[in-house]
């Protein structure tokens, strides 16, 4: 069963506008990453968050947690062409102590 | 250091057959973690193995089996391929944990005809 549901979808917007995706998730973590895939490829981490950490920044990424909502938010500043991926939120929560994958946010980056 | 390799990274076969993947981890890496990815179900945890041993495993058939070897590379081995197992197969090590980060594969890209 997906525990993070990322929020929208998709995605698209224009080189160097600023990029939000949304992820909620059900249960209690310990962490929650964000990874980005491009088409078809393997997925690459980008971030990760701890339960008790409120935000994280990585370059252009910033990253919030809010365990009180079980949501967590991925902001990319300044985006460009080369951004365009899906990007998943996971959590830690699985049952047998695995990661568990959101289905993804499809970000379109045009230049 | 180098990433995670998997081989093949393409496949065709037919229904019926069975199929072999392989994922070399990252070195001194020894947590090994499986996934297949459709789109209509996202990505889809497999199992996962730490010292030649499955610690983890997901909710799939029995035709879907792994294992692990003493330098930490895996195998997983679909039997009785099905359309449905279609996929693209991803393998991602981490040093102990999987709930750690993870660092993945290219994927290997099954189609089954």
């Amino acid at each position: 069963s997906q525990q993070g549901e990322e929020d929208p979808q998709a995605l698209s917007i224009q080189e160097g506008e600023n990029a939000t995706m949304n992820c909620s998730y059900k249960t209690s973590i310990n962490n929650l990453q964000w990874y980005r895939q491009n088409s078809g490829r393997g997925l690459v981490h980008l971030i990760l968050i701890r339960s008790n950490e409120r935000e994280k920044h990585s370059g252009r990424l910033r990253v919030t947690l809010d365990t009180s909502k079980k949501s967590s938010s991925l902001l990319i500043t300044a985006s460009r062409a080369a951004d365009t991926a899906s990007y998943f939120c996971a959590t830690d929560a699985g049952s047998q102590g695995n990661l568990i994958f959101g289905k993804g946010t499809k970000l379109s980056v045009k230049p | 250091k180098a990433g995670v390799t998997q081989t093949p990274r393409y496949l065709i076969k037919t229904r019926g057959q069975q199929v072999t993947l392989s994922c070399s981890p990252i070195s001194g890496h020894r947590s090994v973690s499986w996934y297949q990815q459709t789109p209509g179900q996202g990505l889809q945890f497999l199992f996962e193995y730490f010292s030649e041993t499955q610690r983890n495993k997901g909710n799939f058939p029995g035709r879907f089996s792994g294992r692990q070897f003493s330098n930490s590379r895996s195998e997983m081995n679909v039997s009785t391929l099905e359309l449905g197992d279609s996929a693209l197969y991803l393998c991602a090590s981490s040093l102990e944990q999987p709930q750690e980060t993870q660092y993945f594969g290219p994927g290997t890209r099954l189609l089954v005809l």
